[in-house]
């Protein structure tokens, strides 16, 4: 009964080695989210993909790209992780991007990197 | 700038106690407030609430806002070792963005 899945739970990366980080959902949400979180600390939106269009926060290092093949599928690309993006990344959906409707949240992947 | 801010940091209780975690919010055209519950995985939906002064209940826990004040509280009653995890509180503006609190960490020892 998985609704949003997140590939893989646990991901260790070499210094400046690009990572892919998947997340797909089963409940056809228009909005797919990426936070990263680190520990002790409240979730960080990353980025959101409206449908195609995608949204950046203004914060966001370049070093993150995200890609969003269709409805059920986003991906998070580190382009060249450091010490410093070692965390949780979590991915969550929504039906549509007002404020009535809740988000539903991946387990989250691990990021190590070494 | 936009912050959402919860109270205390960390909290230890044993099993029958009540607590009580509080939740400030300074959101840009504020619609809603969000309570997740996040164990050693991703957060579980448990509230939204939109309007101030009506209570949300589920079984032993329950949650109250306060648009006026800016703030939030969420109550769990007779606590159990099960309700050990990280409390988020998260604003919503009109946009469905989420800004999250820094988390309350709730431990309950038997």
């Amino acid at each position: 009964d998985a609704m949003v899945i997140q590939n893989p739970r646990y991901q260790v990366t070499q210094f400046g080695k690009p990572v892919t980080l998947s997340c797909s959902q089963t409940l056809n949400h228009n909005v797919m989210y990426w936070y990263q979180q680190k520990s002790s600390q409240a979730p960080k939106l990353l980025f959101h993909y409206y449908d195609k269009d995608f949204n950046n926060e203004a914060d966001t290092p370049d070093n993150f790209q995200s890609r969003r093949p269709n409805t059920s599928f986003c991906f998070l690309d580190i382009r060249s992780p450091g010490l410093g993006d070692a965390a949780m990344y979590l991915c969550a959906t929504s039906r549509d991007m007002v404020a009535t409707y809740e988000q539903y949240f991946g387990p989250g992947t691990r990021l190590t990197v070494t | 700038e936009d912050k959402v801010v919860q109270s205390p940091l960390s909290l230890v209780v044993h099993e029958g106690d009540t607590v009580t975690l509080n939740c400030s919010y300074e959101v840009t055209n504020f619609r809603s407030l969000l309570w997740y519950k996040q164990e050693k995985k991703a957060p579980t939906f448990l509230f939204m609430l939109t309007s101030s002064g009506i209570e949300k209940k589920s079984g032993r826990l329950s949650s109250i806002l306060d648009k006026k004040e800016l703030f939030s509280i969420l109550n769990i009653t007779a606590t159990q070792t099960g309700d050990s995890a990280v409390y988020l509180c998260a604003g919503s503006s009109n946009t469905g963005k989420l800004i999250f609190g820094q988390g309350t960490t709730l431990q309950v020892k038997p």
